[in-house]
């Protein structure tokens, strides 16, 4: 069965300090990955989408990047972190051409101070 | 623009049936879905519409009218642990086959 890793579950972090997220895939091949925002009761919002290694779109101008290193892992970063980077992250991944569906990772609450 | 429509809270009875709706403006539409997200945790797949009807699945039904660019969820039987944030998202060619999302529906259940 296929399983989404991501890692860690709360962060704390200074402004202006790096950050890296990352999320692992298990059991499929090729599958589409995503990074997507969450703010406090509010909506997803798609930060960066992969449908192959070393492909990635970007969906909202900001200071974060995305990386795909290898099929089933997908990394996202930053060089300098903003209060504004502050939210729920979460990760998911989709069967190819079924992108409807998402798989999501148990996310990441990262808040700058 | 893009854009979907869902009440931003709903509350009902346990036991009882809720029906919380969706309606969305896209240059070009493939598809509803639903998800449900508990408070701290990530989001679950409910269901999926593509094409005009009631879709059923246990207690949750989805439905979808294409020419009224309309859906909506149903959920049968309420638990408590049917609490939770509920929503809908479209898969549009204009937005690259990404889902386009709702702010989401916080259903609050009541004993």
């Amino acid at each position: 069965s296929q399983t989404i890793h991501q890692w860690p579950a709360t962060l704390v972090q200074p402004v202006g300090s790096p950050l890296s997220l990352e999320c692992t895939v298990e059991g499929t091949s090729n599958p589409n990955l995503y990074w997507y925002r969450q703010a406090a009761g509010r909506g997803l919002q798609l930060l960066f989408y992969s449908v192959g290694i070393g492909q990635i779109s970007s969906e909202v101008p900001q200071n974060l990047s995305a990386s795909r290193p290898q099929d089933r892992q997908f990394i996202l970063s930053s060089k300098k972190l903003l209060l504004s980077d502050s939210g729920f992250y979460l990760c998911a991944w989709s069967a190819t051409g079924s992108n409807e569906k998402l798989f999501f990772g148990s996310g990441t609450q990262l808040s700058v101070l | 623009g893009q854009s979907l429509e869902q009440p931003s809270e709903v509350t009902a009875v346990e036991g009882a049936i809720v029906q919380i709706n969706c309606t969305y403006q896209t240059s070009g539409f493939y598809g509803l879905s639903w998800y449900q997200q508990h408070d701290g945790g990530a989001p679950t797949f409910l269901s999926y519409n593509a094409l005009d009807g009631l879709e059923e699945t246990g207690r949750f039904s989805s439905f979808l009218s294409r020419s009224d660019s309309y859906g909506y969820l149903l959920l049968q039987e309420l638990q408590m642990k049917d609490s939770a944030s509920y929503f809908c998202a479209v898969r549009a060619p204009d937005s690259n086959y990404q889902l386009i999302w709702g702010a989401g529906t916080k259903l609050i259940i009541k004993p």
